[in-house]
C-alpha cells in the first residue's frame, strides 16, 4: 500500500496569511507515461462531507477559489492557501489514487486561525 | 447538479448487520464507478469498498472483506452497503463518493453514522 504522511498535523495562520501543508506518498505517484502526478486534496469543513479540491496535484476543481494552489511532484507534494480565509478552516486531506489497490488518504491537517 | 443523498445507519449491537444506501441524481450513475469511505470519531478518511459501473468488479479494504458487501442498482439510481458482523471499531460515519474519470472522488453524500455498541 502507498502511505501518505501529511505534516504538520495542525497550524494556526492569521487571516491573510499564507498556510502551507505538506504530503509525502512512500512511493512516487507520478506516471511517467502521461506525466501526471496522481494526487488528490480534499477540503473537510466541521460536520460536512470532504470536497475535492485539486487534482493531478495541481488541477483546482471547478469552483475552488485561486488562493488554493498545489505543487510538487513524485513523492513530494504541496498545497498552499495563498491568503487564509475565515471560510477555510477545515481539515485538508491529500490522497494517492496512483495505485487505487487500496486508495489512501494522508492523516489530516487542521486548519485553524491564529 | 450531481446529488448523493444517503440514507441508513444507526446503532446496533456487535455482531449486528446495517444497510447504508445512496442515491444518485444529476448524472448517469452507470458510468462511474462508486465508493464508500468512511471516518472514525475524531479520526481521519478510510477508503472502505468500490464497484465498477456494471456491477461487475468490487474491491474492499483488508479489514472488511467477508463482512462487508457493496452493490449497486443502476436502473434505481442508487449505491449500497451491506454492513455485517459489524464490530466496535467499524463506528464511523460512512460516505458514499463518485469516482471521477482517473479514480479521484470528485461528489460526495452528506455522510451517515453507524455506531456499534452493546
Amino acid at each position: 500500500d502507498i502511505v501518505m504522511t501529511q505534516s504538520p498535523e495542525s497550524l494556526a495562520v492569521s487571516l491573510g496569511e499564507r498556510a502551507t501543508i505538506n504530503c509525502k506518498s512512500s512511493q512516487s505517484v507520478l506516471h511517467s507515461p502521461n506525466n501526471k502526478n496522481y494526487l488528490a486534496w480534499y477540503q473537510q469543513r466541521a460536520g460536512q462531507p470532504p470536497k475535492l479540491l485539486m487534482y493531478w496535484a495541481s488541477t483546482r476543481q471547478s469552483g475552488v477559489p485561486d488562493r488554493f494552489s498545489g505543487s510538487g511532484s513524485g513523492t513530494d507534494f504541496t498545497l498552499t492557501i495563498s491568503s487564509l480565509q475565515a471560510e477555510d478552516v477545515a481539515t485538508y486531506y491529500c490522497q494517492q489514487y496512483y495505485d487505487p489497490r487500496p486508495w489512501t488518504f494522508g492523516q489530516g491537517t487542521k486548519v485553524e486561525i491564529k | 447538479e450531481v446529488q448523493l443523498v444517503q440514507s441508513g445507519g444507526g446503532l446496533v449491537q456487535p455482531g449486528g448487520s446495517l444497510r447504508l444506501s445512496c442515491a444518485a441524481s444529476g448524472f448517469t450513475l452507470s458510468t462511474f464507478w462508486m465508493t464508500w469511505v468512511r471516518q472514525a470519531p475524531g479520526k481521519g478518511l478510510e477508503w472502505v469498498a468500490s464497484i465498477n459501473q456494471a456491477g461487475s468488479e468490487t474491491r474492499y479494504v483488508d479489514s472488511v472483506k467477508g463482512r462487508f458487501t457493496i452493490s449497486r442498482d443502476n436502473a434505481r439510481n442508487s449505491l449500497h452497503l451491506q454492513m455485517s458482523g459489524l464490530r466496535a471499531e467499524d463506528t464511523a460515519v460512512y460516505f458514499c463518493a463518485r469516482v471521477g474519470g482517473y479514480n479521484y472522488f470528485d461528489f460526495w453524500g452528506q455522510g451517515a453514522l453507524a455506531t456499534v455498541s452493546s
